[in-house]
């Protein structure tokens, strides 16, 4: 399987700062990832897919990058609906599997 | 517009089997894979597996390929995934996502299981 990892596991930041959350795969995926968003108590919904294409009706203060192994997501001017988790994907090969996550948290 | 609606929370003992459903509406149902896959609590993702109505194939994680079956039909747009010999590291909320190319764009709001004697 691939194994995805994630940096930071969380981070404490406030609204209007920029956050930056990398993913990194154990082997090369292309650009085969995708990133999710889940508050607590729903389902993950996704931002990003394909490494860097915006999900239709997400904000565009939410970018991404990369390719390959490691993968960068941004979140510029972070609003307070942002604070939640974040899971990067890999949709390279089966079974797909997800990072750690990243638990963003209000300072 | 797009909809997922999952059965609901069950108990159940270990050892049992558990069979659930995810009917879809708004869109073609046999035109997407369906994907299941689950969360414990406070964990991480994980994939189950995947099911392409329209053809027939399904994926199946290793990880549970002896344990799952993937079904559905199509004339009511409802997928469903059955776990055999349940344990207690079975107990999680089990989410079904229409997947688009290779992406889950639409998410159901999940079942949680609970295995409990």
């Amino acid at each position: 399987d691939i194994q995805m990892t994630q940096s930071p596991s969380s981070l404490s930041a406030s609204v209007g700062d920029r956050v930056t959350i990398t993913c990194r795969a154990s082997q090369t995926i292309g650009r085969y990832l995708n990133w999710y968003q889940q508050r607590p108590g729903t389902s993950p919904n996704l931002l990003i897919y394909s490494a860097s294409s915006l999900q239709s009706g997400v904000p565009s203060r939410f970018s991404a990058s990369g390719s390959g192994t490691e993968f960068t997501l941004t979140i510029n001017s972070l609003q307070p609906e942002d604070f939640a988790t974040y899971y990067c994907q890999q949709s390279n090969t089966y079974p797909y599997t997800f990072g750690p996550g990243t638990k963003v948290e209000i300072k | 517009q797009v909809q997922l609606v999952q059965s609901g929370a069950e108990v159940k003992r270990p050892g049992t089997s558990e069979k659930l459903s995810c009917k879809a509406s708004g869109y073609i149902f046999s035109g997407y894979y369906m994907h299941w896959l689950r969360q414990a609590p406070g964990q991480g993702l994980e994939w189950i597996g995947s099911v392409n109505p329209n053809t027939g194939d399904t994926s199946i994680s290793h990880h549970f390929h002896d344990r799952v079956t993937l079904t559905w039909d199509t004339p009511i747009r409802t997928a469903y995934m059955e776990l055999e010999r349940l344990t207690s590291d079975d107990s999680a909320i089990y989410y079904c996502a229409r997947g688009y190319f290779r992406w889950f764009d639409f998410w159901g709001p999940g079942t949680l299981v609970t295995v409990s004697s």
